[in-house]
Protein backbone atom coordinates (compact mmCIF):
# COMPACT_ATOMS: atom_id res chain seq x y z
CA UNK A 1 0.00 0.00 0.00
CA UNK A 2 1.35 3.53 -1.18
CA UNK A 3 2.19 5.41 1.94
CA UNK A 4 3.68 7.96 4.34
CA UNK A 5 4.08 6.52 7.90
CA UNK A 6 4.91 8.68 10.47
CA UNK A 7 6.70 7.31 14.08
CA UNK A 8 5.70 8.00 16.97
CA UNK A 9 1.79 9.32 16.98
CA UNK A 10 2.00 10.78 20.22
CA UNK A 11 5.49 11.41 22.00
CA UNK A 12 5.09 13.65 25.40
CA UNK A 13 9.04 14.92 26.26
CA UNK A 14 10.52 17.75 28.66
CA UNK A 15 12.17 20.84 27.65
CA UNK A 16 15.50 20.53 26.09
CA UNK A 17 15.36 16.66 25.26
CA UNK A 18 16.65 15.73 22.12
CA UNK A 19 13.70 14.03 19.73
CA UNK A 20 13.59 12.65 16.34
CA UNK A 21 10.42 11.96 14.49
CA UNK A 22 10.76 9.55 11.58
CA UNK A 23 9.07 9.48 8.23
CA UNK A 24 9.47 7.06 5.52
CA UNK A 25 7.59 7.14 2.18
CA UNK A 26 7.30 3.86 0.12
CA UNK A 27 6.06 5.80 -3.35
CA UNK A 28 9.63 6.76 -4.66
CA UNK A 29 8.79 10.38 -4.32
CA UNK A 30 11.17 13.08 -4.82
CA UNK A 31 9.72 15.99 -2.82
CA UNK A 32 8.96 15.73 1.38
CA UNK A 33 8.27 18.11 3.14
CA UNK A 34 7.19 18.72 7.07
CA UNK A 35 4.68 21.14 8.53
CA UNK A 36 3.42 21.65 12.05
CA UNK A 37 -0.30 22.67 12.20
CA UNK A 38 -1.55 25.12 14.92
CA UNK A 39 -5.22 26.14 15.76
CA UNK A 40 -5.70 29.33 13.68
CA UNK A 41 -2.87 29.02 11.92
CA UNK A 42 -3.04 26.07 9.37
CA UNK A 43 -0.39 24.33 8.16
CA UNK A 44 3.18 25.50 8.30
CA UNK A 45 5.51 24.46 6.48
CA UNK A 46 9.00 23.98 8.56
CA UNK A 47 11.45 22.33 5.91
CA UNK A 48 11.42 20.87 2.58
CA UNK A 49 13.47 18.36 0.49
CA UNK A 50 13.40 18.18 -3.32
CA UNK A 51 15.37 15.07 -3.55
CA UNK A 52 18.23 13.03 -1.85
CA UNK A 53 20.33 15.84 0.09
CA UNK A 54 19.16 18.86 -0.94
CA UNK A 55 16.95 20.10 2.52
CA UNK A 56 15.57 23.68 2.66
CA UNK A 57 14.17 26.34 5.04
CA UNK A 58 10.70 26.51 4.99
CA UNK A 59 8.43 29.23 7.12
CA UNK A 60 8.65 28.39 10.63
CA UNK A 61 12.58 26.24 10.46
CA UNK A 62 13.94 28.09 13.55
CA UNK A 63 14.31 25.36 16.57
CA UNK A 64 14.19 22.39 13.71
CA UNK A 65 17.01 20.10 11.64
CA UNK A 66 16.15 17.43 8.98
CA UNK A 67 18.37 15.55 6.93
CA UNK A 68 17.47 13.58 3.54
CA UNK A 69 20.18 10.61 3.34
CA UNK A 70 18.23 8.22 1.66
CA UNK A 71 14.68 8.66 -0.80
CA UNK A 72 12.45 7.36 1.24
CA UNK A 73 13.01 8.81 4.73
CA UNK A 74 13.16 12.39 6.33
CA UNK A 75 13.47 12.31 9.58
CA UNK A 76 12.68 16.03 11.75
CA UNK A 77 14.68 16.35 14.62
CA UNK A 78 14.53 18.74 17.71
CA UNK A 79 17.36 19.60 19.09
CA UNK A 80 16.79 21.09 22.03
CA UNK A 81 12.47 21.65 22.34
CA UNK A 82 10.58 23.79 23.69
CA UNK A 83 7.38 24.16 24.86
CA UNK A 84 6.24 26.53 21.79
CA UNK A 85 7.55 23.74 20.05
CA UNK A 86 4.07 21.63 21.02
CA UNK A 87 2.37 21.41 17.89
CA UNK A 88 0.60 18.53 15.60
CA UNK A 89 3.17 17.52 12.88
CA UNK A 90 2.76 16.45 9.37
CA UNK A 91 5.12 14.64 6.73
CA UNK A 92 4.13 14.88 3.47
CA UNK A 93 5.28 13.57 -0.12
CA UNK A 94 5.16 14.22 -3.75
CA UNK A 95 7.05 13.53 -7.27
CA UNK A 96 8.47 16.47 -7.99
CA UNK A 97 8.46 17.89 -11.24
CA UNK A 98 4.50 17.11 -12.13
CA UNK A 99 2.85 20.77 -11.48
CA UNK A 100 -0.65 18.41 -10.38
CA UNK A 101 1.30 15.94 -8.23
CA UNK A 102 -0.77 16.24 -4.90
CA UNK A 103 0.80 16.31 -1.55
CA UNK A 104 0.03 12.79 0.36
CA UNK A 105 0.27 12.83 4.13
CA UNK A 106 1.46 10.74 7.31
CA UNK A 107 -0.50 10.49 9.52
CA UNK A 108 0.56 12.95 12.02
CA UNK A 109 2.75 13.02 15.37
CA UNK A 110 0.94 15.18 18.14
CA UNK A 111 3.88 16.12 20.21
CA UNK A 112 3.54 17.65 23.63
CA UNK A 113 7.02 19.42 24.86
CA UNK A 114 6.65 20.36 28.89
CA UNK B 1 -1.58 39.79 2.38
CA UNK B 2 -1.51 35.87 3.37
CA UNK B 3 -0.90 34.06 0.23
CA UNK B 4 -3.80 31.97 -0.02
CA UNK B 5 -7.09 32.93 2.43
CA UNK B 6 -9.77 31.15 3.03
CA UNK B 7 -13.20 32.04 5.00
CA UNK B 8 -13.09 30.02 8.29
CA UNK B 9 -16.65 30.11 8.83
CA UNK B 10 -18.06 27.54 9.91
CA UNK B 11 -21.10 27.12 7.72
CA UNK B 12 -23.73 24.90 9.38
CA UNK B 13 -25.82 23.24 7.05
CA UNK B 14 -28.98 20.54 6.89
CA UNK B 15 -28.37 17.54 5.63
CA UNK B 16 -29.21 17.62 1.48
CA UNK B 17 -28.36 21.29 1.48
CA UNK B 18 -25.62 22.84 -1.19
CA UNK B 19 -22.85 24.85 0.72
CA UNK B 20 -20.30 26.69 -1.61
CA UNK B 21 -16.66 28.32 -0.64
CA UNK B 22 -13.78 30.02 -1.89
CA UNK B 23 -10.22 30.14 -1.48
CA UNK B 24 -8.49 33.11 -3.06
CA UNK B 25 -4.59 33.39 -3.63
CA UNK B 26 -2.09 36.01 -4.14
CA UNK B 27 0.00 34.84 -6.71
CA UNK B 28 -0.81 35.45 -10.20
CA UNK B 29 2.11 33.04 -11.35
CA UNK B 30 0.05 29.98 -9.35
CA UNK B 31 -0.07 26.64 -11.20
CA UNK B 32 -1.42 24.11 -9.43
CA UNK B 33 -4.76 23.91 -7.26
CA UNK B 34 -5.98 21.57 -4.68
CA UNK B 35 -8.88 20.80 -2.43
CA UNK B 36 -7.99 18.65 0.66
CA UNK B 37 -10.50 17.87 3.46
CA UNK B 38 -9.20 17.23 7.15
CA UNK B 39 -11.28 15.82 9.86
CA UNK B 40 -10.69 16.30 13.37
CA UNK B 41 -6.46 16.66 13.56
CA UNK B 42 -6.29 13.79 11.66
CA UNK B 43 -4.04 14.62 8.23
CA UNK B 44 -5.19 15.77 5.64
CA UNK B 45 -6.56 13.91 2.28
CA UNK B 46 -6.90 14.62 -1.61
CA UNK B 47 -10.69 15.49 -2.20
CA UNK B 48 -9.55 16.84 -5.59
CA UNK B 49 -7.45 18.68 -8.13
CA UNK B 50 -8.91 21.48 -9.46
CA UNK B 51 -8.58 22.00 -13.46
CA UNK B 52 -8.87 25.75 -15.44
CA UNK B 53 -12.12 24.22 -17.02
CA UNK B 54 -13.63 23.26 -13.62
CA UNK B 55 -14.34 19.45 -12.82
CA UNK B 56 -16.89 17.60 -10.78
CA UNK B 57 -16.22 14.21 -8.97
CA UNK B 58 -19.98 13.22 -7.19
CA UNK B 59 -21.53 15.54 -5.39
CA UNK B 60 -18.26 18.22 -5.36
CA UNK B 61 -17.53 20.58 -7.86
CA UNK B 62 -14.45 22.56 -7.69
CA UNK B 63 -14.34 26.03 -10.16
CA UNK B 64 -10.88 27.75 -10.77
CA UNK B 65 -11.29 32.05 -11.87
CA UNK B 66 -7.88 32.67 -12.52
CA UNK B 67 -8.84 36.57 -13.90
CA UNK B 68 -10.19 36.98 -10.09
CA UNK B 69 -8.06 34.91 -8.26
CA UNK B 70 -9.81 32.65 -6.39
CA UNK B 71 -10.88 28.86 -6.51
CA UNK B 72 -14.09 27.56 -5.08
CA UNK B 73 -15.73 24.04 -3.94
CA UNK B 74 -19.24 23.24 -4.25
CA UNK B 75 -20.83 20.20 -2.11
CA UNK B 76 -24.44 19.05 -3.36
CA UNK B 77 -26.27 17.02 -1.02
CA UNK B 78 -24.55 17.57 1.66
CA UNK B 79 -24.18 14.64 3.79
CA UNK B 80 -23.55 14.24 7.71
CA UNK B 81 -20.79 12.77 6.50
CA UNK B 82 -19.08 15.81 5.08
CA UNK B 83 -18.42 18.18 8.56
CA UNK B 84 -14.64 18.25 7.99
CA UNK B 85 -12.65 20.83 7.56
CA UNK B 86 -12.07 21.89 3.81
CA UNK B 87 -8.21 23.04 3.01
CA UNK B 88 -6.95 24.77 -0.19
CA UNK B 89 -3.45 24.32 -1.63
CA UNK B 90 -1.97 26.22 -4.28
CA UNK B 91 1.22 25.63 -5.82
CA UNK B 92 3.93 27.81 -7.57
CA UNK B 93 6.72 25.93 -8.88
CA UNK B 94 8.19 23.44 -6.40
CA UNK B 95 5.68 25.72 -3.31
CA UNK B 96 2.84 24.97 -1.48
CA UNK B 97 0.34 27.19 0.19
CA UNK B 98 -2.64 26.32 2.29
CA UNK B 99 -5.10 27.85 3.78
CA UNK B 100 -6.17 28.08 7.10
CA UNK B 101 -9.09 26.14 6.05
CA UNK B 102 -13.06 26.33 5.89
CA UNK B 103 -15.46 24.33 8.37
CA UNK B 104 -18.36 22.43 7.72
CA UNK B 105 -20.96 21.67 9.97
CA UNK B 106 -23.63 19.07 8.62
CA UNK B 107 -26.53 19.19 10.65
CA UNK B 108 -29.54 15.90 10.84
Amino acid sequence: EAQVTQNPRYLITVTGKKLTVTCSQNMNHEYMSWYRQDPGLGLRQIYYSMNVEVTDKGDVPEGYKVSRKEKRNFPLILESPSPNQTSLYFCASRFQGQGYSPLHFGNGTRLTVT
Amino acid sequence: RKEVEQDPGPFNVPEGATVAFNCTYSNSASQSFFWYRQDCRKEPKLLMSVYSSGNEDGRFTAQLNRASQYISLLIRDSKLSDSATYLCVVTVDYKLSFGAGTTVTVRA
